[in-house]
């Protein structure tokens, strides 16, 4: 099991563009949640999806949505681009019922808005 | 509104010195803390839980929540805990609710 995995794990992108990030959760993991990690900072909950809905929101603005499939596997998009989007954008997959807490992260895609 | 405090951003000691790393913590309801840790190169991955009470790589953390802390200890350092250090809290109830992250701590452990 490779863990959660995550694509690309760089893009770079101008002002007022639209991205797509993609994270795979690791076997047997129904739960994605996001994570944005800007630069000398930790990471800040983006939302997080179950059963391809969004179950948790953290604030931040609609231009952040996301998506995931009937394969748990979830996606983020981001409109609109600002230059302050510029970020470590972390996935983290987890069972939502399991008897111990513990998210497990992948490596993250950086994200350079210019 | 809930947040994760970490007042040091690196912390430097010599090998065999006792580190602690302090986290402080607002929340008003039973909260769930942990400790992530991050590797030179690799990623994000939880070292210990409060509700654990257990001792990974020699670290422990005890969360007091009359000083609403959870500071990490370890007696003697060793050059491969030199890491970046995430104190989080957990607040959705503990149904894998989503974490609040501290700015974190680099500890460098030096020869």
């Amino acid at each position: 099991d490779a863990g959660v995995t995550q694509s690309p794990t760089h893009l770079i992108k101008t002002r007022g563009q639209q991205v797509t990030l993609r994270c795979s959760p690791k076997s047997g993991h129904d739960t994605v949640s996001w994570y944005q990690q800007a630069l000398g900072q930790g990471p800040q909950f983006i939302f997080q999806y179950y059963e391809e809905e969004e179950r948790q929101r953290g604030n931040f603005p609609d231009r952040f949505s996301g998506h995931q499939f009937p394969n748990y596997s979830s996606e983020l998009n981001v409109n609109a681009l600002l230059l302050g989007d510029s970020a470590l954008y972390l996935c983290a997959s987890s069972f939502l019922l399991a008897a111990t807490y513990e998210q497990y992260f992948g490596p993250g895609t950086r994200l350079t808005v210019t | 509104a809930q947040r994760v405090t970490q007042p040091e951003k690196l912390l430097s000691v010599f090998k065999g010195a006792p580190v602690e790393l302090k986290c402080n913590y607002s929340y008003s309801g039973s909260p769930e803390l942990f400790w992530y840790v991050q590797y030179s190169r690799q990623r994000l991955q939880l070292l210990l839980r409060h509700i654990s009470r257990e001792s990974i790589k020699g670290f422990t953390a005890d969360l007091n929540k009359g000083e609403t802390s959870f500071h990490l200890k370890k007696p003697f350092a060793q050059e491969e805990d030199s890491a970046m250090y995430y104190c989080a809290l957990s607040w959705y109830g503990g149904s894998q609710g989503n974490l609040i992250f501290g700015k974190g701590t680099k500890l460098s452990v030096k020869p």
